[in-house]
């Protein structure tokens, strides 16, 4: 069974500032799927971004990129320019293919005027 | 598209009574996934559909529970009869395929007391 981990329960970040978010995922497959959601107080999942696991390249949307460590089953993702709409619980994700979604435990992102 | 649809958005109900919960998905989606958010134990997959057949109800867990797909457009999460511990928020998702990005509903905050 696949696992994924969060360390950081709770991180807080001056506006303008940058947060890494860390995730570690436990799997012996080699095709899957990476993802970060994004959970506001008003209680929607939204996809931040979204990585194949056979792409070298990271991915990048915006302000958000991943560092995507595959060897370190490592996926962290980076807030750059940290805005207050930012505030939320990021969800590390794992999906093998053909697969489950399997989420990490949440990491609560605080963002500080 | 509106989205994936869920309602209620907040159920209270006493101990041992059914409850329903219903699900829209987003038009042409083939996947459609029912979650369940809880403090202790995160977002778990309680059971997923794929074109209306259910595909994986390992998460569910126990048989007061039930999952329904009638038609592309519709499906319900039945618990009868209800407990406390299943207090929680009740998300649907729906995908066009297993691992493209899944679209969250808004959930529905479940209270059994």
């Amino acid at each position: 069974a696949q696992t994924v981990t969060q360390s950081q329960p709770e991180m807080s970040v001056q506006e303008a500032e940058t947060v890494t978010l860390s995730c570690t995922y436990d799997t012996s497959e080699s095709n899957y799927y990476l993802f970060w959601y994004k959970q506001p107080p008003s209680r929607q999942m939204i996809l931040v971004i979204r990585q194949e696991a056979y792409k070298q390249q990271n991915a990048t949307e915006n302000r958000f990129s991943v560092n995507f460590q595959k060897a370190a089953k490592s996926f962290s993702l980076k807030i750059s320019d940290s805005q207050l709409g930012d505030t939320a619980m990021y969800f590390c994700a794992f999906q093998a293919a053909g697969n489950k979604l399997t989420f990490g435990g949440g990491t609560r992102v605080l963002v500080k005027p | 598209d509106a989205g994936v649809i869920q309602s209620p958005r907040h159920e209270v109900t006493e101990m041992g009574q059914e409850v329903t919960l219903r699900c829209k998905p987003i038009s042409g989606h083939d996947y459609l996934f029912w979650y369940r958010q809880t403090m202790m134990r995160g977002l778990e997959l309680l059971i997923y559909f794929n074109n209306n057949v259910p595909i994986d109800d390992s998460g569910m867990p126990e048989d007061r529970f039930s999952a329904k797909m009638p038609n592309a457009s519709f499906s319900t999460l039945k618990i009868q009869p209800s407990e406390p511990r299943d207090s929680a928020v009740y998300f649907c998702a729906s995908s066009h395929q297993l691992n493209t990005e899944a679209f969250f509903g808004q959930g529905t905050r479940l209270t059994v007391v």
